[in-house]
């Protein structure tokens, strides 16, 4: 397909348990966004990647999250120790060029529901 | 601070009239841009129109149009002669211009539910 894909669509883990999301961007797509969207609110920025440089990560909440990109394409979220409140879904976006004139939207994928019991 | 602001949680619309979405916006950034994204109940993000800040025209897509109001710092969101299949969230985002100038990250709203009646 040519749009961005995450897996798995769902994930349910224990509390403590680590879970590692997937995002694969458009092919050719220079830079990669992760977002997390709590329920009834809008997404919230967690990071963002430029090739595999993680050029900020200002967004993380803790240190019990992580992201790459090594290759500069697929990405991956590793959430570590998980809790409760990590539970939202989590959008990973992918948009052409790292220039910011014009429209240069970001393409977003299905995301990734995450329930933490 | 709020940087989004999506006043109406929820908004009706008889299928084939016009509706109005808000959206307001503070930023002390000369350039920036303004987005509106659709969310199905199925998740994904659908990106709509676009309106760049010195942009002097209003921006159109098809049944969408973006009223921009600079002075005001408004970008309302008007979908002309609504569909059943416009029944969504729609979401009002901000992207604006980092330190470095490269990192362009978007500032989301809360969004508003719309529900088209038939």
């Amino acid at each position: 397909g040519a749009g961005v894909s995450q897996s798995p669509r769902y994930k349910v883990a224990k509390r403590g348990q680590d879970v590692a999301l997937r995002c694969d961007p458009i092919s050719g797509h220079v830079s990669l966004f992760w977002y997390q969207q709590a329920l009834g609110q809008g997404p919230e920025f967690l990071t963002y990647f430029q090739n595999e440089a993680q050029l900020d990560k200002s967004g993380l909440p803790s240190d019990r999250f992580f992201a790459e990109r090594p290759e500069g394409s697929v990405s991956t979220l590793k959430i570590q120790r998980t809790q409760q409140e990590d539970s939202a879904v989590y959008l990973c976006a992918s948009s052409l060029s790292r220039l910011q004139r014009g429209v240069n939207e970001q393409f977003f994928g299905p995301g990734t529901r995450l329930t933490v019991l | 601070a709020q940087k989004i602001t999506q006043t109406q949680p929820g908004m009706f619309v008889q299928e084939k009239e016009a509706v109005t979405l808000d959206c307001t916006y503070d930023t002390s950034d000369q350039s920036y841009g303004l987005f509106w994204y659709k969310q199905p109940s199925s998740g994904e993000m659908i990106f709509l129109i676009y309106q760049g800040s010195y942009d002097e025209q209003n921006a159109t897509e098809g049944r969408y149009s973006l009223n921009f109001q600079k002075a005001r710092k408004s970008a309302n969101l008007v979908i002309s002669a609504s569909q059943l299949g416009d029944s969504a969230m729609y979401f009002c985002a901000m992207r604006e211009v980092a330190s470095g100038g490269s990192n362009y990250k978007l500032t989301f709203g809360k969004g508003t539910l719309l529900t088209v009646n038939p």
